[in-house]
């Protein structure tokens, strides 16, 4: 079985503040990806991040940064020095081979404020 | 420019009617897949397409139904079986289907249903 958890179900935070959004997975595939998404107001889910399992490297894009451990299952999500529009609802995402489409955790809505 | 097309935006339905959700896409991808996003549910997958004339229930397909005729159109209905149909509807797409699980779902800007 497959699961995706998301145990902060809505964070505020003020701006320019860092804040780390977690997620958890389980998972019995040895190949297996996971995903990052970000859906604004607007609805529409943007992509922002695929690891795959063999590649525990951290990865650092502007402001956004990935943590990605397989010791704990964890794949967390860092915004440095946070901005208005980086409030959304960001969702935590898993896949394998399997056959089966991505399977969501059930997000975590963030508010950014001046 | 390519993506998803979703309408109609908003939606809304008497109890007992049946209603069309259209989703269309231009990005030339073979797999197209429809999503439910209830608050504070994350999103559960409805159905999913891999190719024309082919598609695949999901976790919550009671309800639903949907069909594959052209490779840029998945509609979804929601029919008067679905127990509890308001919602926030999303249509998806990716280059290849579920077996490649590396694929990233381009979504569209979704259609929200209210059954009065």
């Amino acid at each position: 079985a497959q699961k995706v958890t998301q145990a902060q179900t809505e964070i505020s935070v003020v701006e320019k503040e860092d804040v780390t959004l977690d997620c958890v997975y389980e998972t019995r595939d040895t190949t297996y990806y996971l995903f990052w998404y970000k859906q604004p107001p607007s609805g529409e889910l943007v992509f922002l991040i695929r690891r795959n399992s063999f590649d525990e490297q951290n990865e650092i894009s502007g402001r956004y940064s990935w943590n990605f451990q397989k010791s704990t299952s964890s794949f967390n999500f860092t915004i440095t020095a946070s901005q208005v529009v980086d409030s959304a609802v960001y969702f935590c995402a898993l896949s394998t081979n399997s056959g089966y489409a991505l399977n969501f955790g059930k997000g975590t809505s963030l508010l950014v404020t001046p | 420019d390519g993506g998803i097309t979703q309408s109609p935006k908003y939606l809304f339905r008497k109890e007992g009617q049946n209603v069309t959700l259209s989703c269309e896409q231009n990005l030339n991808h073979d797999a197209m897949y429809w999503y439910r996003q209830d608050p504070g549910q994350g999103l559960r997958l409805i159905y999913y397409s891999q190719i024309v004339n082919d598609f695949q229930k999901g976790d919550i397909a009671e309800g639903y139904s949907v069909s594959r005729e052209k490779k840029e159109s998945f509609p979804l209905t929601v029919t008067s079986a679905q127990k509890n149909p308001t919602a926030f509807y999303l249509c998806a797409s990716s280059i290849e289907g579920p077996l490649s699980g590396a694929n990233v779902l381009t979504f569209g800007a979704g259609s929200r249903l209210t059954v009065l």
